[in-house]
């Protein structure tokens, strides 16, 4: 069974940092490109940032770049994303997710087919 | 970046009603859009790929359509279990971007 784990969330304070895992399991991990995707209290889904399978293609919402930074070690199964300077506005659940095709480009990778459970981060003073 | 706009943001239905969501892109996606259901406290789920396939285990009550820049998520004969927060996501270009969602509730 193929299964995505998010780890790492806390409670911060602003202009803090906090590092996020996703270990996965279950999945030839480094075929598949993974995105993290965040949910505000009450609010809708932000897609936040992507890294391919072999990591040299990333990419960043607007409202992160700058500050976070997406990674993996491949030999581990493990995924991160370090986000820096945090903002009580980045105040949400950390989901990781991976596209469902393996060796894919950007619109051709049909979806996100496997999520994490979350990780609740929490900036506040 | 490509903006999604859904409606409608909410929705009343009963059991066994048809529901259609719509979504529209601010430009081409070409068929690079899925749909996907979450409960409360729960990861979303992928119910709907590339505008119209459905998903593996994915009841076939629930199917996807295109036309031009406007895509349609219809559930027919609603179940108990449909009732949820149903969001579309462009995966044509990054960043990727979410509908803003649109809540079914009874």
């Amino acid at each position: 069974e193929v299964q995505l784990v998010e780890s790492g969330g806390a409670l911060v304070e602003p202009g803090g940092s906090l590092r996020l895992s996703c270990t996965a399991s279950g999945l030839a991990f480094t075929i598949y490109g993974i995105s993290w995707v965040r949910q505000a209290p009450g609010k809708g889904l932000e897609w936040v940032s992507f890294i391919g399978g072999r990591g040299a293609k990333k990419y960043y919402a607007d409202s992160v770049k700058g500050r976070f930074t997406i990674s993996r070690d491949n030999s581990e199964n493990m995924l991160y994303l370090q986000m820096n300077s945090l903002r009580v506005e980045d105040t949400a659940v950390y989901y990781c997710a991976k596209d469902r095709l393996g060796y894919c480009n950007p619109g051709g990778c049909e979806g996100l087919d496997v999520w994490g459970q979350g990780t609740q981060v929490t900036v506040s003073s | 970046a490509i903006q999604m706009t859904q409606f409608p943001s909410s929705l009343s239905a009963s059991v066994g009603d048809r529901v259609t969501i719509t979504c529209r892109a601010s430009q081409d996606i070409r068929s690079d859009l899925g749909w996907y259901q979450q409960k409360p406290g729960k990861a979303p789920k992928l119910l709907i790929f590339a505008a119209s396939t459905l998903q593996s285990g994915i009841p076939s009550r629930f199917s996807g359509s295109r036309s031009g820049t406007d895509f349609t998520l219809t559930i027919n004969s609603l179940q108990p279990e449909d009732f949820a927060t149903y969001y579309c996501l462009q995966d044509y270009t990054f960043p990727f971007t979410f509908g803003p969602g649109t809540k079914v509730d009874l």
